[in-house]
């Protein structure tokens, strides 16, 4: 088991529900990232954040809204996706500028 | 632009070597990762060379990195069954939040 947890790690959802994705990491980690891995296309960044706060937003549709709470815990929540959302979401987390340890990764089916 | 690319499939026999390549486009990497996924598992850092190393050894790892032609790969000696799994090539820019820039992924098929 990594230091990176995530839950849940499955996880299916209509088009009208909301749903949240949980990353917690006990590495003592001061950044913490939202990556998606969909097939056959590079991971895409997301999010991340630094410090607490969002540095970093690729253009991500507003049905994704991430939450920071503190340097432990990063929410990513869901309404209103489309199926072309269904993918594995990775969240990661790092000391500033050195390598990231990533999580198991939640696998989402939006229906 | 940043890009990086990897062929997405390469089928060796255990035993063998494994080499593993990928090619990025943006000079201004400071680090150069390679991540193992293995099947329902998030992704595990394997080894990174910075940009000023050509080479980097580490048990049955090699990595080799060619910084005029953009290319980096990864030699696995003796590959075994367990080392099916998807790799990944990654590009750090240089910057306070390290972006990484993701090629693909490599499916590597270990044959008995």
């Amino acid at each position: 088991e990594t230091g990176v947890t995530q839950t849940p790690r499955h996880l299916v959802m209509g088009m009208t529900n909301k749903k949240s994705l949980k990353c917690e990491q006990h590495l003592g980690h001061n950044a913490m990232y939202w990556y998606k891995q969909s097939a056959k296309k590079p991971l895409e960044l997301m999010f991340v954040y630094s410090l607490e706060e969002r540095v970093e937003n690729n253009s991500v549709p507003s049905r994704f809204s991430p939450e920071c709470p503190n340097s432990s815990h990063l929410f990513l929540h869901l309404h209103t996706l489309q199926p072309e959302d269904s993918a594995l979401y990775l969240c990661a987390s790092s000391a500033l500028g050195e390598s990231r340890t990533f999580g198991p990764g939640t696998r989402l089916t939006v229906l | 632009g940043e890009d990086v690319e990897q062929s997405l499939f390469l089928s060796v026999r255990e035993g063998d070597s494994s080499v593993i390549n990928c090619t990025y486009t943006d000079s201004s990497s400071t680090y150069l990762y390679w991540y193992k996924q293995e099947p329902g598992a998030g992704l595990q850092l394997l080894t990174y060379i910075f940009s000023n190393m050509d080479m980097k050894q580490d048990q049955r790892l090699t990595v080799l990195l060619n910084k005029k032609d953009k290319h980096l790969s990864l030699r696995i000696a003796d590959t075994q069954t367990g080392d099916s799994a998807i790799y990944f090539c990654a590009e750090s820019l240089s910057g306070n939040t390290g972006k990484l820039i993701f090629g693909q992924g490599t499916t590597l098929q270990v044959k008995p």
